[in-house]
């Protein structure tokens, strides 16, 4: 069973152009959580989506941002980039939400992004 | 609000020696918690979770932790090192009802020497 897939593992941007990240959940997962890894803040919660729909959102600011397809696949962009977005990028998947929120959260390699 | 603690941001042990690395939470309610180990330039790998029933916890790599309700602790240990252990672990927990996304502490180095 093929794991959480994101691409692009590594991209460079400029400060003020805008990119799109992209995942691959598990097989039968439909939940789809992302998180920026930095070393300053460490691991920080972006926003989960449920069937095509977003059920939770962490503070950050509306630069980012966060789709899911019907297909389970999410992406997530980040507009305006700014220096501090520099972060790995992950992407988790698991199976349920409800009463299966004990389901364990697989992440993916995430994406490396570095803004200049 | 919840929140994970990790208090050594690096922990040093011997191949074959036991260790330790401790976690301490804080969340209303009853908790989910979990380890994950973290590689080089890798993503995050799940280890194991505690969710219900037995205290002790036992998951991949031969890695187990011990959930404290009294302490509110979830220390991961392991009886015997390896110098391939060496990586960087992640206490997390996150609220049985509510908000679910997962909380993560700040990371501990592991760090085994041969």
């Amino acid at each position: 069973k093929a794991g959480v897939t994101q691409t692009p593992r590594y991209l460079i941007k400029t400060r003020g152009q805008q990119v799109t990240l992209s995942c691959s959940p598990i097989s039968g997962h439909r939940s789809v959580s992302w998180y920026q890894q930095t070393p300053g803040q460490g691991l920080q919660f972006l926003f989960e989506y449920f069937s095509e729909t977003q059920r939770n959102k962490g503070n950050f600011p509306g630069r980012f941002s966060g789709r899911q397809f019907s297909n389970s696949r999410s992406e997530m962009n980040v507009s305006t980039l700014e220096l501090g977005d520099s972060a790995l990028y992950l992407c988790a998947s698991r199976s349920g939400t409800g009463q299966l929120a004990g389901n364990t959260i697989y992440f993916g390699e995430g994406s490396w992004l570095t803004v200049v | 609000a919840q929140s994970v603690a990790q208090p050594e941001d690096q922990v040093n042990v011997a191949e074959g020696n036991p260790l330790t690395v401790k976690c301490t939470y804080s969340v209303s309610g009853n908790p989910y918690l979990f380890w994950y180990v973290q590689y080089p330039n890798r993503g995050l790998q799940f280890l194991l979770k505690y969710i219900t029933g037995d205290n002790l916890v036992k998951g991949s790599y031969g890695f187990e932790a011990e959930f404290n309700k009294s302490q509110t602790s979830f220390h991961l240990k392991k009886p015997s090192a390896l110098v391939s252990d060496s990586a960087l672990y992640f206490c997390a927990v996150r609220r049985y009802t509510g908000r679910r996304a997962l909380t993560f502490g700040s990371g501990t180095r592991l760090q085994v020497q041969p």
